[in-house]
């Protein structure tokens, strides 16, 4: 029982640069997160699924897009990274209102 | 702006001492939890209590929530070095509840 496994762990990207980070958890969890964290700002919400299909902005969407195809899978694209998405993302699903985290991926844009 | 703020940003104390965080929040709240991060690591669930509760307990743990002035504390008893770490109220609003909205945390080092 792995829980919420992101991947990659680590990133470094050239401004301009796509990318897509996957969340995959095996709880069979109906809520999904992605968040960034920034030193000194905790935890800001990017985008939230609250089922397959299904997608929602949350309070800093601007430059990210997502998609939840399969239940299990909540993916973060960045179409064309800025510096200024250099962050540690973290996703997290949602049982019953608590929220379980993966470890993280820390993205650089150079 | 986010909808919790921690106050301290950061507090430091010796073990065996109690800590106390505050949280602040600024609209109507389905449930307001409490996270715990370890450096670099993902954050892990501690204790919710909902809008309708005012006082939960879990281990060394106690949590209060007072609706009519839209805050909330943690407080860890007999605290040990094992519990330096970063703590994060997260609030689901009552009028959005799917969203969960994290403050910007308190650091808390607990000095053997």
């Amino acid at each position: 029982n792995a829980g919420v496994t992101q991947t990659p762990k680590f990133r470094v990207l050239k401004t301009g640069q796509s990318m897509t980070l996957l969340c995959a958890q095996d709880m069979n969890h109906e809520y999904m997160y992605w968040y960034r964290q920034d030193p000194g700002m905790g935890l800001r919400l990017i985008h939230y699924s609250v089922g397959e299909g299904t997608t929602a902005k949350g309070e800093v969407p601007d430059g990210y897009n997502v998609s939840r195809l399969k239940k299990q899978n909540f993916l973060l694209g960045l179409e064309s990274a800025a510096p200024s998405q250099t962050s540690v993302y973290f996703c997290a699903s949602s049982h019953r209102e608590k929220l379980f985290f993966g470890s993280g991926t820390q993205l650089s844009v150079l | 702006s986010q909808q919790g703020e921690e106050d301290p940003q950061a507090l430091s104390i010796q073990e065996g001492e109690n800590a106390t965080m505050n949280c602040s929040y600024k609209t109507s709240i389905n449930n307001l939890q409490w996270y715990r991060q370890n450096s670099g690591r993902g954050l892990v669930h501690l204790i919710l209590i909902r809008s309708n509760e005012r006082e939960k307990h879990s281990g060394r743990l106690r949590v209060t929530l007072d609706t009519s002035k839209k805050s909330s504390s943690l407080l860890i008893t007999a605290s040990r070095a094992a519990d330096t770490a970063s703590y994060f109220c997260a609030t689901s609003m009552k009028t959005s509840y799917d969203k969960v909205i994290f403050g910007p945390g308190t650091s808390l080092s607990v000095i053997p």
